[in-house]
């Protein structure tokens, strides 16, 4: 049963400090997202993968958040230096271009930055 | 500011009868989706209606669109407990182009109470 994995699922950290997130989309997929979810915001777009090349990351903070996607099998946001309105959830979902634009999305990582 | 909004924000049924959730967008879209999410748990694909499509089935849930209201409409018949979750539309605006990148509404909050 293919799905999308994250890791780590919990992040407890101190502010000031850099926070590291990974994605291992489904394989085969060619597509990967970031979001963001807050009680407040709802669900917002980060960042936009395909093929690995970058297409929108238009709604990351650019200052402290940087996505990267080092190869087909490993995406990471990467937060330096976090703050505490960071905290949040952030999800990676994974789909292939062109076809519905469906989504499968991962467990989430829950980020508390105190 | 969101795509799809959804209303009612939250609905509380009991066991067994029908719920229906709503969605409006604003901009002309090639398809729209609905998506789940399970408490402490990331969203999951429902079902999707294109945008030449008025009515669609899949078991216990049907889906209509009306593109020139711009509003979708979800139903869920004989609801179950395990129905339990928030409800999301999100769609691929035309104006997304090569993109096609979904657009998140912010939830409607089903509790279905046994």
């Amino acid at each position: 049963d293919a799905r999308v994995t994250q890791t780590p699922r919990h992040k407890v950290t101190e502010m000031g400090q850099e926070v590291t997130m990974r994605c291992q989309p489904i394989l085969g997929h060619n597509t990967v997202f970031w979001y963001r979810q807050t009680m407040m915001q709802g669900l917002e777009l980060l960042a936009y993968f395909r093929n690995r090349a970058p297409l929108d990351d238009s709604g990351m903070p650019k200052d402290r958040f940087s996505a990267e996607m080092p190869d087909a099998t490993l995406a990471t946001l990467k937060i330096q230096p976090s703050e505490p309105r960071d905290s949040a959830v952030y999800f990676c979902a994974s789909g292939v271009s062109g076809v519905r634009e469906t989504q499968y999305f991962g467990p989430g990582t829950r980020l508390l930055v105190l | 500011s969101q795509q799809g909004e959804e209303d009612p924000q939250a609905l509380s049924i009991q066991e067994g009868e029908n719920a229906t959730m709503n969605c409006s967008y604003k901009t002309s879209i090639n398809n729209l989706q609905w998506y789940r999410q399970n408490s402490g748990r990331g969203l999951v694909h429902l079902i999707l209606i294109r945008s030449n499509e008025r009515e669609k089935h899949s078991g216990r849930l049907r889906v209509t669109l009306d593109t020139s209201k711009k509003s979708s409409s979800l139903l869920i018949t004989a609801s179950r407990a395990a129905d339990t979750a928030s409800y999301f539309c999100a769609t691929v605006p035309i104006s997304s182009g090569s993109a096609r990148q979904l657009t998140f509404g912010s939830g409607t909050q089903l509790t279905v109470l046994p």
